[in-house]
């Protein structure tokens, strides 16, 4: 079975500050990991995926199998960044597991 | 473009009715997928097509749910008889290509309200 954990339902930053929003998965193979963006009344929409090892609008994100991990960081915040936030986890297939989503709140 | 297009946006029913939604992929994507969220989690699959083919419904409620592709273009999913806890955001997504599964346009989703 896959799963997807985001521990925070709500992040609150200052704008300037670090970012990072936590991911943490469960998978026996080799999963492939994405974070994707949902903008206050706009669609959901990837971000960006760990295959990539791209860096979207100034966020990166490492898997780290060890830990299991894949959190999303952003070394200063913007206040355009303030969106809801959801790591998702294929193992391969075509089915996306997608974590609970994280609030982050960018304040000025 | 329009993207993934869907309707009705909203709907407001009384349990035990129906209710029908309806989706429109971007053109030439093959693969279609719907999606239940409910409030505070993040969505979860219902149904996932490959042109008019359900290659995986594993976690569609079938004693209520029913979907459909005819065409292998849009595609319409039903409920019936609703319940209370169906209501939930039913997000529909695309994408082009079996091999780029993970790239999934959403659509902007149907709120379905069942008092």
């Amino acid at each position: 079975a896959q799963r997807v954990t985001q521990p925070e339902k709500l992040l609150s930053v200052f704008k300037g500050a670090p970012v990072e929003l936590k991911c943490n998965y469960s998978y026996s193979g080799s999963p492939e990991l994405f974070w994707y963006v949902q903008y206050s009344r706009q669609r959901l929409q990837l971000l960006l995926r760990h295959i990539s090892r791209e860096s979207i609008k100034g966020f990166t994100a490492d898997l780290n199998k060890g830990e299991t991990s894949f959190h999303l960081k952003k070394p200063f915040a913007q206040e355009e960044d303030s969106a809801m936030y959801y790591c998702a986890l294929t193992g391969g297939g075509n089915k996306l597991t997608f974590g609970t989503g994280t609030q982050l709140k960018v304040e000025l | 473009e329009a993207g993934v297009v869907q309707s009705p946006r909203y709907k407001i029913i009384e349990k035990k009715q129906p209710v029908a939604f309806w989706c429109n992929p971007i053109s030439g994507h093959n693969t279609l997928y719907w999606y239940r969220q409910n409030l505070g989690q993040g969505p979860e699959l219902l149904i996932r097509y490959e042109n008019e083919e359900a290659v995986d419904d594993s976690q569609l409620p079938k004693d209520r749910f029913s979907a459909e592709r005819l065409k292998g273009v849009d595609s319409t999913l039903k409920i019936q008889p609703a319940e209370l806890g169906d209501s939930a955001v039913y997000l529909c997504a695309s994408s082009p290509h079996r091999q780029f599964s993970y790239e999934q346009y959403f659509g902007p989703g149907t709120r379905l309200t069942v008092t």
